[in-house]
């Protein structure tokens, strides 16, 4: 199993671009997630997923969009890029998002907006 | 208000001692998973140790075991015997259902830098 990944592992955009981050995992799991991490800030919920065609924003949604087609594949579109949105972007996945369900961390996609 | 309060920055430890992290979580859903994770200068991720709600003892896994005390609201990390591998950030998180579907909400972090 690949567990999750994330594509691409670097990317820079110019201000006002768009792009669309991807992830996907291949352990059948109902709930994914993607998260932020800025320098003393931990990582922020952006948006989840509790199964196909079910998606819902976490803390920090605004400049995101997200779609569910399919269990294995949780894309993050940025509508049109910010400085502010430089940071790293993990997407995890989990079983089902019980309380005790583990979650799963792609590597990270650093993300760069000038 | 913050959910997860992790409220030691950074952190020194001398090698082969035990060092404990800070972890205060707040919470009105009786059900709820607490974690801890890893994340060395690599960058990745890595589970290391979780805590229902409703479990009568602490979890230990390996090195690590996490002090529980759910009337004080805190769930603790601590290494036991450390090695400069365990230098990196360790994060707290805390998956429970209040709001709707169950999110995870993570701690600001904790640097750990163990000295030889």
């Amino acid at each position: 199993n690949a567990g999750v990944t994330q594509t691409p592992k670097f990317q820079v955009l110019k201000t006002g671009q768009s792009m669309t981050l991807q992830c996907a995992q291949d352990m059948n799991h109902e709930y994914m997630s993607w998260y932020r991490q800025d320098p003393g800030m931990g990582l922020r919920l952006i948006h989840y997923s509790v199964g196909a065609g079910i998606t819902d924003q976490g803390e920090v949604p605004n400049g995101y969009n997200v779609s569910r087609s399919t269990t294995e594949d949780f894309p993050l579109r940025l509508l049109s890029a910010a400085p502010s949105q430089t940071s790293v972007y993990f997407c995890a996945s989990s079983y089902l998002g019980l309380a005790g369900d583990e979650q799963y961390f792609g590597p990270g996609t650093r993300l760069t907006v000038t | 208000a913050q959910k997860i309060t992790q409220t030691q920055p950074g952190m020194f430890v001398q090698e082969k001692e035990a060092v404990t992290l800070d972890c205060t979580y707040d919470t009105s859903d009786p059900s709820y998973g607490l974690f801890w994770y890893k994340q060395p200068s690599s960058g990745e991720m890595i589970f290391l140790i979780y805590q229902g709600s409703y479990d009568q003892q602490n979890a230990t896994e390996g090195r690590y075991s996490l002090n529980f005390q759910k009337a004080r609201k805190s769930a603790n990390l601590v290494i036991s015997a450390s090695q400069l591998g365990d230098s990196a950030m360790y994060f707290c998180a805390m998956r429970d259902g209040s709001g709707g579907y169950q999110k995870v909400t993570f701690g600001t972090g904790t640097k750990l830098q163990v000295i030889p």
